[in-house]
């Protein structure tokens, strides 16, 4: 069975210090990764996706991703309390359905 | 202009009652689907569907049905519904095509269903 996992947090950090956002899946197939940031009472919404080994920058956001070791991550520098939300890891593979881990909860304190 | 749209919002029911929730994308997507959405916040997919096929995660009760009019549309029906059905049930929408697993996903904004 395909999984994806996540630390479910909740996670803390002050503001102005570096998130760091684990997620490992299982399914060496899979060709993409998606990191979704969910508000409470809110859908979820897409920050960034990656396909290639390697860091992928947007802004204050940096999504990493090991292939090898079935290893994606989402750093989020200078962190501010806007950022205080779920954010859910998603996989997919040519074809297939996306597959979300549990997600882990981020606070921010200011 | 909204792209993935969802009605009701809010739907409030007795147990043993048939519902249904319905679901517009206006993106030109091919591929819908139906997310549940728990207290714990997991989000588990029930279906997607394209106009070739149609993936029913096999833990769903056969009490959940999706309907789908068109390409731009699919609609949730629920018979006979329990406690446990209350969650948060999201409609998404994607472009699979020939395969690309680049493309992502749309939500809508969720229908909070609480099954009295």
């Amino acid at each position: 069975q395909k999984e994806v996992e996540q630390n479910s947090g909740p996670l803390s950090v002050p503001e102005g210090a570096i998130a760091s956002l684990n997620c490992t899946y299982s399914d060496r197939g899979s060709q993409s990764f998606f990191w979704y940031r969910q508000y409470s009472g809110k859908s979820p919404e897409l920050i960034m996706f990656i396909y290639s080994n390697g860091d992928k920058e947007d802004g204050r956001f940096t999504a990493q991703l090991n292939k090898a070791s079935q290893y994606v991550s989402l750093l989020i520098r200078d962190s501010q309390p806007s950022d205080s939300a779920t954010y859910l890891c998603a996989v997919r593979n040519y074809g297939q359905n996306f597959v979300f881990g549990p997600g882990t909860r981020l606070s921010v304190l200011p | 202009d909204t792209a993935v749209s969802q009605t009701p919002k809010y739907l409030v029911t007795q147990m043993g009652n048939d519902k249904s929730i319905k679901c517009e994308q206006n993106l030109g997507h091919d591929t819908m689907y139906w997310y549940k959405q728990d207290s714990k916040k997991f989000l588990k997919i029930m279906f997607s569907y394209n106009n070739k096929e149609l993936i029913i995660n096999e833990t769903v009760p056969n009490r959940f049905s999706p309907k789908s009019p068109d390409k731009a549309h699919l609609n949730l029906h629920i018979n006979s519904l329990e406690l446990g059905d209350s969650a948060v049930y999201f409609c998404a929408s994607s472009l699979i095509g020939a395969g690309d697993p680049y493309n992502e996903q749309f939500f809508g904004p969720g229908t909070r269903l609480t099954v009295l």
